[in-house]
């Protein structure tokens, strides 16, 4: 799976939208974007996912470039309850056996009053 | 709230002790997950299990043994740990092994004292 690069920590006021950046410069044609997050000693909490076009759902969108080489996750209205970590993973659909979900370290999201 | 519980939430054990962790799914997946979480580090996976056989095991040391008597139920079997083994242990689900989300549970915190 390719390798992606998130920043370590972000800040967002609550109410403001919180616009979470990752980078997945080698990904290939057939490889996914997802976003999880993890809030404080819970489990990983699926939020979203796409190959090249723009999602969007209850919870999030995600904008990816045309070039696929990044992207980002946007909460419109961020609530204290969205301070967490968010994994940015980039993953090949049905390659094998198992999908595996490669986490890296992830950008903590504080959100602040 | 996701459907996948996990029992106790949190464990103190010595290194002699022999404990489970238990793993239970509601959603009528046909693949589950063991990963660890240790501080400050990302998420590992160990086992997977699709459709009850296991497909994957990560190098994980012997006195970690996973047990999947039927596709709701997954149980890690603990003996002679280490405190290096102290961790956040989370079971995650997915439809199957090659299904593009998993659900996570909360986690058992684990001491090994």
């Amino acid at each position: 799976d390719a390798k992606t690069t998130q920043p370590t920590s972000m800040d967002c006021a609550e109410g403001r939208a919180a616009n979470l950046p990752c980078n997945h410069s080698t990904i290939s044609g057939n490889e996914y974007v997802y976003w999880y997050r993890q809030i404080h000693s819970q489990g990983p909490q699926y939020i979203i996912h796409g190959l090249k076009n723009n999602e969007t759902n209850e919870m999030a969108s995600l904008i990816i470039t045309e070039d696929r080489k990044s992207s980002t996750l946007i909460l419109p209205h961020a609530t204290l309850r969205d301070t967490a970590v968010y994994y940015c993973i980039v993953r090949f659909l049905y390659g094998g056996a198992t999908n595996k979900l490669i986490f890296g370290t992830g950008t903590l999201l504080a959100v602040q009053p | 709230e996701t459907g996948v519980t996990q029992t106790p939430r949190h464990l103190v054990m010595g290194m002699t002790n022999k404990k489970s962790l238990k793993c239970e799914q509601h959603l009528g997946h046909n693949a589950m997950y063991w990963y660890k979480q240790s501080a400050k580090k990302p998420l590992e996976l160990m086992f997977v299990y699709n459709f009850k056989e296991q497909t994957e095991n990560n190098s994980v040391p012997s006195r970690f043994s996973p047990e999947c008597p039927n596709s709701s139920h997954l149980f890690l079997h603990l003996h002679t740990l280490q405190p290096e083994d102290s961790a956040l242990y989370l079971c995650a689900s997915s439809q199957d092994s090659r299904a593009d989300t998993q659900y996570f549970g909360p986690g058992t915190r684990l001491t090994v004292l």
